[in-house]
């Protein structure tokens, strides 16, 4: 059964950082891409980013590219999504979510719609 | 970037009714990689349908959707009580990848 299980939910203050976790289990890791979409208070969903595994392609949305940094750890199985400088606006719940793969004409595997979402942790950015 | 303008707004129906949702593209959403998702308060966003018509395993064939280009249709027939829910629309065919607004049907 796939399983993604985010870490918990946090506070913080404006200007300082923070970096929010995303642990996958059964499938093969490396194989899928991971992405994660943002959903501030009483609003909808935006895609921020993906990362596939198997080589750290990482591909951001333009709203959040130079915002957030996305990384993986093949080792545990977990993607992270970091901020440097939090601000208040940050505050947010953000969703892990798997996208299923499909096989390019050069055998590369390119992410398609999102058929598993993590549990979301909420971020709160207040001072 | 791919806008998707999704109506109506919060449709007010009974339980055994049919709804309706719409979403438009503000340019042709390619190979018709169009997903709808359903999600209700507290929840994470759960797959309904992906490739503009393609139910997601374990979703009930009263969901129904349909579309081409820049004009796709979700359909929830016979409304049980658990459809009342947001409803989003997702291009993944270009990107970078957008949602839809969301439509908020509504027990009436």
């Amino acid at each position: 059964e796939v399983q993604l299980v985010q870490s918990g939910a946090e506070v913080r203050k404006p200007g300082e950082s923070l970096k929010i976790s995303c642990q996958a289990a059964g499938y093969s890791f490396r194989d899928h891409w991971i992405g994660w979409v943002r959903q501030m208070p009483g609003k909808g969903l935006e895609w921020m980013g993906n990362i596939y595994p198997g080589d750290s392609d990482t591909r951001y949305s333009p709203s959040f590219e130079g915002q957030v940094t996305i990384s993986v750890d093949n080792s545990i199985s977990t993607v992270y999504l970091q901020w440097s400088s939090l601000e208040a606006s940050d505050t947010a719940v953000y969703y892990c979510a798997r996208p299923r793969s499909y096989r390019d004409g050069n055998n590369y595997p390119q992410p398609y719609y999102f058929d598993y979402w993590g549990q979301g942790t909420l971020v709160t950015v207040s001072s | 970037e791919i806008v998707l303008t999704q109506s109506p707004g919060t449709p007010s129906l009974s339980p055994g009714e049919r709804a309706t949702l719409s979403c438009r593209a503000s340019q042709s959403v390619r190979s018709g990689f169009l997903a709808w998702y359903q999600q209700k308060p507290g929840q994470a966003p759960r797959l309904l349908i992906y490739g503009t018509s393609s139910r997601a395993t374990g979703i009930p064939d009263r969901f129904s959707a349909s579309g081409s280009g820049t004009d796709f249709t979700l359909t929830i027939n016979r409304l049980e009580p658990e459809d009342f829910a947001v409803y989003y629309c997702h291009q993944y065919g270009t990107a970078p990848w957008t949602f839809g607004q969301g439509t908020k049907v509504e027990v009436k």
